[in-house]
This record gives C-alpha cells, structure tokens and sequence, in this order.
C-alpha cells in the first residue's frame, strides 16, 4: 500500500492482558515513530527507529512498553500486563530519514481499549 | 523542554468568516514548526511547515519569535476546513552522549468546526 499500514484498527483487551499492534511503515522510510493519543489530548512521543535500532525510547512510560523492529521495516509495539489506563490510540508514523524534520507520514491509528 | 500550547479546545465560525487558530510554544533552540490537520475519519496529516512559507488550501502560518507564537489564519473559512488542528515544534533531542534525535512534539489540538 501507499500508506502507513496499522493493525488492528480496534482492539479490546481485559487488564493484565498482553497486547500487540502492528505497524508497517511507507517503503523506503528508514524512521519510524510510535505515538499515542489519549482523549482529549495530542500525539505523545513514544519512540523512534532509526533503521532496525531504537534511536530513542525516552517516551516509553514503563517498561511494559517495548517495540521492536527487526528487519528495519515493520514495527510491532508490546504492552504487557496492560492497565485501563493505557486505552489510547496508537499511532505510528513513518518519515524518509533523519534528515528529515517535522513531516510525519501517520497510519490510521489501532484503538485500544482496556476493561 | 520543548512545549507547544493551543489554547483552544473548540472554535466555531460562521463559512467565509476569518480563522486564526492559537499556537504558543517554548522552546531554547531554534524552533521549527508545523501544522497538522487530521479530517472526520481520515489520518493525521501535515497541514504547512514555517520553513517553507507557503500558503495550503489558503492556510498561512507566520512564526513570530519575539511572541513565541505560531497562529494559523485564513481570511475565509469553508466547511471543509471543519477538523482538528494540531500545533507541533520539531526540536533535536540529546539522549545519550553522542546520540540523539528529532522529536515532534505535539500541542493538545483545537477542534474547529465551521458553521454553514
């Protein structure tokens, strides 16, 4: 696809449950950022690929959130023992490099929701 | 640390009225920002960037530095200008001796919704 791809669109989870969202980023984007949404509040940086590597995981909250990229293309972030408090959306972006500020290719976002 | 602030949640105006939408940041180093506009059921996406001084779908967007500001205006609203409006700041981040990176940081976004 032309776009940032994520998935799922939706996801419903019970607290304490592990949960995983995918992310597949515009081809060719070396950077690849992770954000999330609360209601009522803009993107919050989590953290950011550069390549296969993580560049920076400063924005990550716990160390129940880790992400991972491998083949320094698809993302996947990790939420362990998930708590109502990480119901969000989250989003994931991709850009050429790192030359590159401030323009942002977003996915659609995977809402989750924890009960 | 880098804040960006939209004092507004909500604007409402009337079609062919004028906009300016509010963004304040702060910032130590030398700022760049953008706009990003995200339409009813369509992704985040980049609105105009400062640096590039242009005017999109009749959008401008002066930085002024002394008053730490980046206001967004058009002279004329249309329906289809109705969605929400994120202010965000591009400053470079040192993590780690020799390391660091870009970071986009995002204001809370203003919702605007033009009146027909």
């Amino acid at each position: 696809g032309a776009g940032v791809s994520q998935t799922p669109s939706n996801k419903v989870t019970e607290k304490g449950k592990y949960v995983e969202l995918r992310c597949d980023p515009i081809s060719g984007h070396t950077a690849l950022y992770w954000y999330r949404q609360s209601l009522g509040q803009g993107p919050e940086f989590l953290i950011y690929f550069q390549g296969t590597g993580a560049a920076d995981d400063s924005g990550l909250p716990n160390d129940r959130f880790f992400a991972v990229r491998p083949e320094g293309s698809v993302s996947t972030l990790k939420i362990q023992r998930t708590e109502r408090g990480d119901s969000a959306v989250y989003l994931c972006a991709s850009s050429p490099g790192t030359a590159n500020t401030g323009e942002l290719f977003f996915g659609e976002g995977s809402r989750l929701t924890v009960l | 640390a880098q804040r960006v602030t939209q004092p507004e949640k909500l604007l409402s105006v009337f079609k062919g009225a004028p906009v300016e939408l509010k963004c304040n940041y702060s910032y130590s180093g030398s700022p760049e920002l953008f706009w990003y506009v995200q339409y009813s059921r369509q992704r985040l996406q980049l609105l105009l960037r400062h640096i590039s001084r242009e005017s999109i779908k009749g959008f401008t967007a002066d930085l002024n530095k002394g008053e730490t500001s980046f206001h967004l205006k058009k002279p004329f609203a249309q329906e289809e200008d109705s969605a929400m409006y994120y202010c965000a700041l591009s400053s470079w981040i040192n993590r780690y001796s020799g390391a660091g990176s870009y970071q986009l940081t995002f204001g809370k976004g203003t919702k605007l919704s033009v009146i027909p």
